[in-house]
C-alpha cells in the first residue's frame, strides 16, 4: 500500500520566518510528487517533480525532489499572514488498464505565520 | 481554474436517503476523480473515471457508486447516506501533464 507522510503535521511561526516542510514516501511506481495549499477551500496546485536534485521554484515557495530519500521539502521564504495554510504533499504512481496517476496523500502540514 | 463545478456545494441530508453529487467539467479532459476530506484523514479517493462509462474504485469505494455517461460530468451516488459519509467531497481533473486540479468541493452532512 502506498504512504505519503509529511511533517510536522502543525507549526506557527512569525512572518519574515523561513519554513521548510517534510514530506517523505513509500510508493510503487513512481512518477511524480506535488505540492498543494489549501486555504478554507480547494486545494491549489503549487508543484509538480518528478527529477531528483531539480529545484522548482516559484516566487518565495520552492521545492525539491530527493529520489534516493524518497522524499521532498517544500520551502517557504519571508513567510507571510497569507502563507498560513494546510499544506498537502501527494505522489502518484500508475496503476491499472487505463489508469492515469492516482495520488496518495498525505494527511498535510498546518503553517499558521502570525503577523 | 480548471473549469471544474461541483452541485450542490452543500447538503443536508438524513440518514438511509440516496444523494447524489454532480461534477461539471467543461475543458474535455479523459481522467476525473472523487475524492472526500475528513479532519486526521486528509484526501481519500473514492472513485475514479479513465473515460465515458470506464471508472473504478479507489481506496475508500464502500457505499458510493459514480457514472459517466459524458465526458464533462462525472455522477458520485450514496445509495443510502450514512452519518460516516458526512465529510467534503472534492472532483479533480487530470491533466495530460497529469496534474490534478481540484473543484470547490460539496460539504456535505448526512444527520
Amino acid at each position: 500500500e502506498d504512504k505519503v507522510v509529511q511533517s510536522p503535521l502543525s507549526l506557527v511561526v512569525h512572518e519574515g520566518d523561513t519554513v521548510t516542510l517534510n514530506c517523505s514516501y513509500e510508493v510503487t511506481n513512481f512518477r511524480s510528487l506535488l505540492w498543494y495549499k489549501q486555504e478554507k477551500k480547494a486545494p491549489t496546485f503549487l508543484f509538480m517533480l518528478t527529477s531528483s536534485g531539480i529545484e522548482k521554484k516559484s516566487g518565495r515557495l520552492s521545492s525539491i525532489l530527493d529520489k534516493k530519500e524518497l522524499s521532498s521539502i517544500l520551502n517557504i521564504t519571508a513567510t507571510q499572514t497569507g502563507d498560513s495554510a494546510i499544506y498537502l504533499c501527494a505522489v502518484g504512481g500508475r496503476r491499472g488498464t487505463g489508469a492515469n496517476s492516482k495520488l496518495t496523500f498525505g494527511k498535510g502540514i498546518t503553517l499558521s505565520v502570525r503577523p | 481554474d480548471a473549469g471544474i463545478t461541483q452541485s450542490p456545494r452543500h447538503k443536508v441530508t438524513e440518514t438511509g436517503t440516496p444523494v447524489t453529487l454532480r461534477c461539471h467539467q467543461t475543458e474535455n479532459h479523459r481522467y476525473m476523480y472523487w475524492y472526500r476530506q475528513d479532519p486526521g484523514h486528509g484526501l481519500r479517493l473514492i472513485h475514479y473515471s479513465y473515460g465515458v462509462k470506464d471508472t473504478d474504485k479507489g481506496e475508500v469505494s464502500d457505499g458510493y457508486s459514480v457514472s459517466r455517461s459524458k465526458t464533462e460530468d462525472f455522477l458520485l451516488t450514496l445509495e443510502s447516506a450514512t452519518s460516516s459519509q458526512t465529510s467534503v467531497y472534492f472532483c479533480a481533473i487530470s491533466t495530460a501533464e497529469e496534474t490534478q486540479y481540484f473543484g470547490p468541493g460539496t460539504r456535505l452532512l448526512v444527520l
